[in-house]
C-alpha cells in the first residue's frame, strides 16, 4: 500500500456520460498530480495541484477538470466521455513541489489507479 | 526544455541475463533523476533516485548513475529474474520547471525462465 488511495478502482460507463475520480494523497503530502495512461499514449501528465491551488497543466482536455479540496483530497472530473477516454488514470502525491527539497529529492508516490472503460 | 528519452522496448531477456535500459535527458536546470517501475496491474513505484552528478541510486539489485557529462541515467542489473518483468520509466524533476515531473515513454521488460 503506497498510502495514495484512488477510487473507484474500475469504472465502466457509456459515451457522453460524466464520471468523477477521487484521490486521497499520502498523509503529509501537499501536492497531487493526475496522469492518464493509455496503451498508445504512454503516461500523460494532466494537471498538478499544490495545497489547493492549480500549479501546472499538461495535456488535459477541456472536457476534463480537477480540483483539490481543503482536506487535500483531489477529484478529477471527466465529462462528455468518448471511447478514446478509456484509460488508466493515476493520481500521485509528493511532499511539496517538484525538485530538490531540504530532505532530498521530492519523489512521487502513485496510487493504484482507476481504470475507466467507456463503451 | 525538459524531456526524457528512453530506449524503446519491448525488451526480452532470459533469466540471469544482464540488463541495461538507456535513458538520456535534457533539462533547463539541475534535475533530480528517477527510475520508476510498474508491475502488471499496478501503479508506478519508485525504484531508485539520484539527486546530483555522479550519485548512484540502487535498489533491489538495480543501479543507475547520474552522468551529467553525458546527460544519462542508464538502468542496469547484473542478473534479472522473472519477477523483474515490468515496465520501467525514467523520469526527472527540476525545481524551476513549473513544478513538474517529466517521464519517459516506458520500456517493457519480459524475463523468460
Amino acid at each position: 500500500d503506497s498510502g495514495v488511495t484512488q477510487t473507484p478502482k474500475h469504472l465502466i460507463t457509456a459515451t457522453g456520460q460524466r464520471v468523477t475520480l477521487r484521490c486521497s494523497p499520502r498523509s503529509g503530502d501537499l501536492s497531487v498530480y493526475w496522469y492518464q495512461q493509455s496503451l498508445d499514449q504512454g503516461l500523460q501528465f494532466l494537471i498538478h495541484y499544490y495545497n489547493g491551488e492549480e500549479r501546472a497543466k499538461g495535456n488535459i482536455l477541456e472536457r476534463f477538470s480537477a480540483q483539490q479540496f481543503p482536506d487535500l483530497h483531489s477529484e478529477l472530473n471527466l465529462s462528455s466521455l468518448e471511447l478514446g477516454d478509456s484509460a488508466l488514470y493515476f493520481c500521485a502525491s509528493s511532499v511539496g513541489l517538484a525538485g530538490y527539497s531540504s530532505s532530498g529529492a521530492n519523489v512521487l508516490t502513485f496510487g493504484a489507479g482507476s481504470r475507466l472503460t467507456v463503451l | 526544455g525538459n524531456s526524457v528519452t528512453q530506449m524503446e522496448g519491448p525488451v526480452t531477456l532470459s533469466e540471469e541475463a544482464f540488463l541495461t535500459i538507456n535513458c538520456t535527458y535534457t533539462a533547463t536546470g539541475y534535475p533530480s533523476l528517477f527510475w520508476y517501475v510498474q508491475y502488471p496491474g499496478e501503479g508506478l513505484q519508485l525504484l531508485l533516485k539520484a539527486t546530483k552528478a555522479d550519485d548512484k541510486g540502487s535498489n533491489k539489485g538495480f543501479e543507475a548513475t547520474y552522468r551529467k557529462e553525458t546527460t544519462s541515467f542508464h538502468l542496469e542489473k547484473g542478473s534479472v529474474q522473472v519477477s523483474d518483468s515490468a515496465v520501467y520509466f525514467c523520469a526527472l524533476s527540476v525545481s524551476r520547471a513549473g513544478n513538474q515531473f517529466y517521464f519517459g515513454t516506458g520500456t517493457s521488460l519480459t524475463v523468460i525462465p
